[in-house]
């Protein structure tokens, strides 16, 4: 089992609708999740982060955290064309030094 | 104002060469670190150093060196580069090892003739 999974997609939406993009981690003791978007030729850029189970919410986005499910999601609500990128999920795991995991990333396109 | 800097930005050099990229971030923070992207676009940390001290060190070939002058520059030395290692290269850094990489550098892609 990989350590982070994503659906690699490619996702399509149409312009204004919600998007959603999910991700599993294997390391019961990971405590930290992160998402990331990045855009064809360009370095990642962190969109948010979840510590606690629930939801966070900043801006058009939420994410979304279940650690007794080991998922983390992460919800574009009205999306624009201007989100169409790959979507990294990425973990901490404190059992090994806190280094980072990321998912293979999941490839969103927001059609207009 | 750069918040973390790579240079150079491509890198395109022969089988068996000894190369650098250089890293340096404005930021003040603790944790900087080396990864690789390949071709099919997964991340994989290579390594991640706190206040100039390696803490992690991934399954790398020894051919690949960091090294650390001060905790605001982390440059990655590759000895006898190999077809494989043609990827791009991210520098990153954050606050705290528990941050996890807040900041990216532009990224060096490296071709390995």
């Amino acid at each position: 089992q990989k350590e982070v999974e994503q659906n690699s997609g490619p996702l399509s939406v149409p312009e204004g609708a919600i998007a959603s993009l999910n991700c599993t981690y294997s390391d019961r003791g990971s405590q930290s999740f992160f998402w990331y978007r990045q855009y064809s030729g360009k370095s990642p850029e962190l969109i948010m982060f979840i510590y606690s189970n629930g939801d966070k919410e900043d801006g058009r986005f939420t994410a979304q955290l279940n650690k007794a499910s080991q998922y983390v999601s992460l919800l574009i609500r009205d999306s624009q064309p201007s989100d169409s990128a790959t979507y990294l999920c990425a973990v901490i795991r404190p059992r090994y030094n806190n280094d980072m995991r990321f998912g293979a990333g999941t490839r969103l396109t927001v059609k207009p | 104002d750069t918040a973390v800097s790579q240079t150079p930005k491509y890198l395109v050099t022969q089988m068996g060469n000894d190369k650098s990229i250089k890293c340096e971030q404005n930021l003040g923070h603790d944790t900087m670190y080396w990864y690789k992207q390949d071709s099919k676009k997964f991340l994989k940390i290579m390594f991640s150093y706190n206040n100039k001290e390696l803490i992690i060190n991934e399954t790398v070939p020894n051919r690949f060196s960091p090294k650390s002058p001060d905790k605001a520059h982390l440059n990655l030395h590759i000895n006898s580069l190999e077809l494989g290692d043609s990827a791009v290269y991210f520098c990153a850094s954050s606050q705290d090892g528990l941050a996890g990489p807040g900041f990216f550098g532009p990224g060096t892609r490296l071709t390995v003739l």
